[in-house]
């Protein structure tokens, strides 16, 4: 079946600090998803890539959709407490049919 | 209006009480899509409605029965629970598209205690 790694699975940073995070498919797929989800709430949509190369920003947070279009990684600059909580990737790949990634639990020290 | 609503919040019943889980979404989305999420996990795809029609069923249980009486409803029948069930159910919807990745909108979430 199709593989999702999302990596670091959580990460420990200093408010101020930039973050990465990144996810690989074993798989070709035309779409990535970034979404954040806060204890208790459902994930919000922080950033959608469709091309390959493509490079977005979303105020502090910028996504990038690899080259090869197996990957993608997250950056999110000068991190402040209320980025706080679990960063997931998504994919899907017919008819609908969406995974996610296992996640990155941010914490972040005041 | 850009929200997709889940009542109730939190709902906590016996294995052989019959619930409801409700969603409303009101952005003319033709998509709409239950998952399950268990603590620490990613959420996983149960059902998906596309035009008001099941088009995927990820091998849930029957004690799990979904509905969708029209494009901004989306209902999930509970009956005969087991612990097990207990979770985060999340609604989500989305605009439809031939192929690809869609851009899914989540609602809150319902948290589910099966006693």
């Amino acid at each position: 079946g199709q593989q999702l790694n999302q990596s670091p699975q959580s990460m420990f940073i200093q408010e101020g600090e930039d973050v990465s995070m990144n996810c690989t498919s074993s798989s070709i797929f035309n779409t990535w998803l970034w979404y954040k989800q806060d204890p208790g709430e459902g994930p919000v949509l922080l950033i959608a890539l469709y091309k390959a190369g493509e490079l977005t920003s979303n105020g502090r947070l910028t996504a990038q959709f690899g080259i090869t279009r197996k990957d993608s990684f997250l950056n999110i600059s000068a991190s402040i407490p209320s980025d706080v909580g679990i960063y997931f990737c998504a994919l899907s790949y017919n008819n609908n049919d969406m995974r996610f990634g296992a996640g990155t639990r941010l914490t972040v020290k005041p | 209006d850009t929200e997709v609503t889940q009542t109730p919040k939190h709902l906590v019943m016996g294995m052989t009480n019959k619930k409801s889980l409700k969603c409303e979404q009101h952005m003319g989305h033709r998509a709409m899509y239950w998952y399950k999420q268990k603590a620490k996990k990613p959420p996983e795809l149960m059902f998906v409605y596309s035009y008001e029609k099941l088009s995927i069923n990820e091998s849930v249980p029957s004690r799990f029965s979904p509905e969708c009486p029209n494009s901004s409803l989306l209902n999930l029948h509970l009956h005969a629970l087991q612990p097990e069930d207990s979770a985060l159910y999340l609604c989500a919807s989305s605009p439809e598209a031939l192929a690809g990745a869609y851009e899914q909108y989540f609602g809150p979430g319902t948290r589910l205690t099966v006693t």
